[in-house]
């Protein structure tokens, strides 16, 4: 089965600071790979997602993530963070042709000062 | 458009009491998703409709959780009888089949649940 690691479970940063989240995987095949935000009282949005391609994604609000298989990481970054990034970052795989089905990491809980 | 609507958003109830939960999806969207957030952990999904059918339903514990999707729009999911570890987010989404490929899962705010 596959699984996701996320390491960082809380992260507080200074605004203008450098994030870096980071995400593993867990499963040999051809994986679907995406990074989910829930700001506070907000519902699960999605921020950016990899299918095939140029392993450097960028996705909404200037984050940006890259794929590197042979590490079987998804990592998470924004050069500069604001204090609207505050947030619950997940991320998320799926198994390319297998139903859709997400299997989700425990999360990683940001907090930026100000 | 409209997002995925889940309710209610809260539920309080006593353990071995039964509760259930609605979920109407993004019009158009033929696939729907159940998942279960315990606090401190990340979304597990219970069972996956596409269309009335059931898709995947292997994480669902099937002697007291029950979904269903009768006419292929919206769905609910029903517990009983409840248990403390149950309480839990439970959250809604939904996707589009393009070509026979899923899109990308799109979520409801969820229905926080607690179990006393």
């Amino acid at each position: 089965a596959q699984s996701v690691s996320q390491h960082n479970h809380h992260v507080i940063l200074s605004e203008a600071a450098s994030l870096e989240l980071g995400c593993n995987y867990s499963y040999g095949g051809t994986v679907n790979l995406f990074w989910y935000v829930q700001y506070p009282g907000q519902h699960l949005q999605l921020l950016l997602k990899y299918f095939s391609g140029d392993p450097l994604v960028k996705g909404i609000k200037g984050f940006e993530a890259e794929f590197i298989k042979s590490k079987f990481s998804f990592n998470l970054r924004k050069p500069s963070v604001q204090w609207s990034d505050t947030a619950e970052y997940f991320c998320a795989v799926n198994r390319a042709g297998g139903g859709n089905k997400l299997t989700f990491g425990t999360g990683t809980q940001l907090k930026v000062e100000l | 458009e409209a997002g995925v609507a889940q309710s209610p958003r809260y539920k309080i109830i006593e353990k071995r009491q039964s509760v259930a939960f609605w979920c109407n999806p993004i019009s158009g969207h033929a696939t729907l998703y159940w998942y279960q957030q315990i606090l401190g952990q990340g979304p597990k999904l219970l069972i996956q409709f596409q269309n009335n059918g059931v898709v995947d339903d292997s994480q669902l514990p099937k002697d007291r959780f029950s979904a269903e999707r009768l006419k292929g729009v919206d769905s609910t999911l029903k517990i009983q009888p409840a248990k403390l570890e149950d309480s839990a987010v439970y959250l809604c989404a939904s996707s589009l089949v393009l070509g026979g490929v899923q899109e990308t899962q799109y979520f409801g705010p969820g229905t926080r649940l607690l179990v006393l």
